[in-house]
Parts: structure tokens; C-alpha cells; sequence
């Protein structure tokens, strides 16, 4: 079954950019999403299609997937953006999450 | 405005059954594909089951044989059938929504319902 690998953990500092990558085969031939969830709560959909913002999503995310790997960026992280942060791409038959990520802001 | 809520988890000791629902209002199930994701404390999201607009369906291979989806068009509900429970079946389970136009990805969650399995 397809696999997808995050890094488990990114701490930023406030105002500054995190970047978050998402690795898997020929990912780069796929679209991946990108879903925040904070401790608590549902997962929210913050990108789709690579690099798509749902509306109410602030500018600050942004996305890209070429070759293995995706990223997520979120440019002038807030306290806010203190998440989980998953990718998943659909393969066919399933939804395929990534292992996560816990960004921290510092 | 699209809601999903999820009823029916609990605790519920190995090798028993549990149903969840899922009451969809603000759009259609039968138009949309339909999944179950689940997150076991402290873990990440794993997707479980989907149902697809004309009713087939498919599973994760860690539920097959044990989990049935299905839906009631009547009520604009989806369900979940868990039968001979494990201890590592105990999650949140979310009832999540893709678009028919692009299923690629999930655009709505539930708030979950916590189902434990334990003795």
C-alpha cells in the first residue's frame, strides 16, 4: 500500500516561515492535500490540489508537490498555527494520510 | 451550511459490535463520497472506509471482514457496522465528506465520536 512520510516535529519562531515536507513514490504524480488540526479538535482542510486555498484560509499557507516530495509553508507563522499537520493523497481505492507533523511555536 | 454529526461510540469490551451513525444535512450523501477516518489516542489519522455516490464501497485492509458501511438515503445518514471489536479499533472515528466533482481529498469533518474497546 502507498506510504506517506512527515517529519515528526518543526518548531518556529513567531513571524517566521515553517516548512513542512511530505515524502512518498512519484508523489510529485499525485495531488496532495494538506489538513491543520489543533489538540482537540477536527482536522481542517488548509490546502488541496497542491497548492489551493479553501476560502477562509488565510494567504499564509501555501503549497507544492514536484518529484517525492510536497511541502506545506506557512509564511509568518502565528501562535495560531500551532497544529498537527497531515498529508494525504488519494490512492485509487483509499485516502492515505502522512505520519504528521507537530509544528511548534516558540 | 454542511453539518456531519456522529453518534453511537462508547465503550464497548473485545470481540463486541458497536454502530456509528453519521446525520449529513446541508447537502446529499448519495452526491458525495462518503468516508470513515479514525485517529487513535495520541496517534495520526487513518482513513477506514468509504462509500462512493453509487454505493459500492471499500475498506482498509485492517477492518475488512469486521466493518460494514452503509447509508440510509431517507435520512441522509451514513452508518458503520463494527463487529468482533479489537482493542486497537479504539479511536476517534470522524465521518468525513468528498465532493463528487473532486474526491481527491476531504473537504468536511464531523467532531468525531470516541469508540473504546476495552474489558
Amino acid at each position: 500500500s502507498y506510504e506517506l512520510t512527515q517529519t515528526p516535529s518543526v518548531s518556529v519562531s513567531p513571524g517566521q516561515t515553517a516548512s513542512i515536507t511530505c515524502s512518498g513514490d512519484k508523489l510529485g504524480e499525485k495531488y496532495i492535500s494538506w489538513y491543520q488540526q489543533k489538540s482537540g479538535q477536527s482536522p481542517v482542510l488548509v490546502i488541496y490540489q497542491d497548492k489551493r486555498r479553501p476560502s477562509g484560509i488565510p494567504e499564509r499557507f501555501s503549497g507544492s508537490n514536484s518529484g517525492s516530495t510536497a511541502t506545506l509553508t506557512v509564511s509568518g507563522t502565528q501562535a495560531m498555527d500551532e497544529a498537527d499537520y497531515y498529508c494525504q493523497a488519494w490512492d485509487s481505492i483509499a485516502y492515505v494520510f502522512g505520519t504528521g507533523t507537530k509544528v511548534t511555536v516558540l | 451550511e454542511v453539518h456531519l454529526v456522529e453518534t453511537g461510540g462508547g465503550l464497548i469490551q473485545p470481540g463486541g459490535a458497536l454502530r456509528l451513525a453519521c446525520a449529513a444535512s446541508g447537502f446529499t450523501v448519495t452526491n458525495n463520497y462518503m468516508s470513515w477516518v479514525r485517529q487513535a489516542p495520541g496517534k495520526g489519522l487513518e482513513w477506514v472506509s468509504l462509500i462512493y455516490n453509487g454505493g459500492k464501497t471499500n475498506y482498509a485492509d485492517s477492518v475488512k471482514g469486521r466493518f460494514t458501511i452503509s447509508r440510509d438515503n431517507s435520512k441522509n445518514t451514513i452508518y458503520l457496522q463494527m463487529n468482533n471489536l479489537r482493542a486497537e479499533d479504539t479511536a476517534v472515528y470522524y465521518c468525513a465528506r468528498s465532493s463528487l466533482s473532486d474526491y481527491g481529498y476531504i473537504d468536511y469533518w464531523g467532531q468525531g465520536t470516541l469508540v473504546t474497546v476495552s474489558s
